[in-house]
């Protein structure tokens, strides 16, 4: 089953809004939350990443927000552009293990 | 340029056919992975390799093949045992294996069984 559970599977934003993904783990032992940017027929890469000693990540337009207390963790893109349209991963993983990856989130911004 | 180069970029199956993918990365990473991407079920981990000549099932290994026989190359063979393999194939590297290394990801194969 999925470790990490990510909503909405899909959304669409107007240019200059806010998308806000969500994602919700249970494996305690995670200390590692990636996101990952996948555009169109290309591979996913890292966008920007968290550890739980951390309750907030900001970097330019990207913010990740992370409560250790609930398991969950969540991305937010400010001012959203058309560029941002692309499927967004979340994941997590401990020291050692396997990354766990979100079902993922595709998102559209529109003119 | 640094990078890891999957080939080919689509590819066109008969039903009871083995394929195999490429997968050749320059940036002298140990750690090697194939990912199979599927919509609505995120990337899911086929095998992965943390050194030459040695390599592990990941979640969804059954149908699949693989092999590790110099740094640079990872290839994926899927076989006629794969019951479902229409899906996008990501090949990704990693300096080492596991833990919070960031994933190197390749442009992806897209095969389609007819």
């Amino acid at each position: 089953q999925q470790q990490v559970k990510q909503s909405p599977q899909s959304l669409i934003v107007q240019k200059g809004g806010i998308s806000i993904i969500n994602c919700a783990y249970e494996n305690t032992a995670f200390d590692y939350f990636p996101w990952y940017q996948q555009f169109p027929g290309k591979g996913p890469a890292l966008l920007i990443a968290i550890r739980p000693d951390v309750s907030e990540k900001k970097e330019g337009r990207f913010t990740i927000s992370f409560n250790k207390s609930a398991k969950q963790f969540s991305l937010h893109i400010m001012d959203s552009q058309p560029g941002d349209s692309a499927t967004y991963f979340c994941a997590a993983t401990d020291s050692w293990g396997k990354l766990q990856f979100g079902a993922g989130t595709q998102v559209v911004v529109t003119p | 340029d640094g990078g890891i180069t999957q080939s080919p970029k689509y590819l066109f199956r008969k039903e009871g056919q083995n394929v195999t993918l490429s997968c050749e990365q320059n940036l002298n990473h140990d750690a090697m992975y194939w990912y199979r991407q599927d919509p609505g079920q995120g990337l899911r981990l086929i095998y992965y390799s943390q050194i030459v000549n040695d390599f592990q099932k990941g979640d969804i290994a059954e149908g699949y093949s693989v092999s590790r026989e110099k740094k640079e190359s990872f290839p994926l063979t899927v076989t006629s045992a794969q019951k479902n393999p229409t899906a996008f194939y990501l090949c990704a590297s990693t300096p080492r294996g596991f833990g919070a290394n960031v994933l190197t990801f390749g442009a992806g194969s897209r095969l389609t069984v007819l």
